[in-house]
């Protein structure tokens, strides 16, 4: 079965300090793509940041990058100087590259930014 | 480029109707899943349509169901509802494998 687990249902952080959201995922397939997306109050889903299993090096967008520890199958965002924008829902998710476009979610983390 | 777009955004419908919810992908996308957003069981894939063709299918009743036209635009239709099938319903649109676009959504509320 493929599962994500975020453990942090909710976190704050100051106005530009650095914060970092923890995933850890389940899968017996090698080939996958991982995701975090953010979904503010608006509801819409907006992808932060996305990473190749196959890839080892860490994925970076601007103050968001990752730590992808394959083999422990941890794939944690960390936000730097966060911004109030930043306030949001945060949801990690996997595809499996055969199976196409069906995306396994975690539960989400809300995360405050607070000024 | 214009986005995904979803329509309607809201709507409110009665036990034992049933809603039919559009899904407008990006120009070139032939790639649309659909997924169902509860406070209780989260984000949950129902299915995704590839080139009209239904590519995978997630665990819903067979109330759910979906289609895809020649232009890669995608319906989604849920027959005999229930208070239960009050969600969100996003739909992401693809153009490769591993990357997905998201609409705003349709709020369905089901009184």
């Amino acid at each position: 079965a493929q599962t994500v687990t975020q453990s942090q249902p909710e976190m704050s952080v100051q106005e530009a300090e650095t914060v970092t959201l923890s995933c850890t995922y389940d899968t017996s397939e090698n080939n996958y793509y991982l995701f975090w997306y953010k979904q503010p109050p608006s509801r819409q889903m907006i992808l932060v940041i996305r990473q190749e299993a196959y890839k080892q090096q860490n994925a970076t967008e601007n103050r968001f990058s990752v730590n992808f520890q394959k083999a422990a199958k941890s794939f944690s965002l960390k936000i730097s100087d966060s911004q109030l924008g930043d306030t949001a829902m945060y949801f990690c998710a996997f595809t499996i590259s055969r199976q196409g476009n069906q995306f396994y979610f975690g539960t989400g983390t809300s995360l405050t930014v607070i000024p | 480029k214009a986005g995904v777009t979803q329509t309607p955004r809201y709507l409110i419908k009665t036990r034992g109707q049933q809603v039919t919810l559009s899904c407008s992908p990006i120009s070139g996308h032939r790639s649309v899943s659909w997924y169902q957003q509860t406070p209780g069981q989260g984000l949950q894939f129902l299915f995704e349509y590839f080139s009209e063709t239904q590519r995978n299918k997630g665990n819903f009743p067979g109330r759910f169901s979906g289609r895809q036209f020649s232009n890669s635009r995608s319906e989604m239709n849920v027959s005999t509802l229930e208070l239960g099938d009050s969600a969100l319903y996003l739909c992401a649109s693809s153009l490769v494998p591993g990357e997905a676009f998201f609409g705003q959504g349709t709020r369905l509320t089901v009184v």
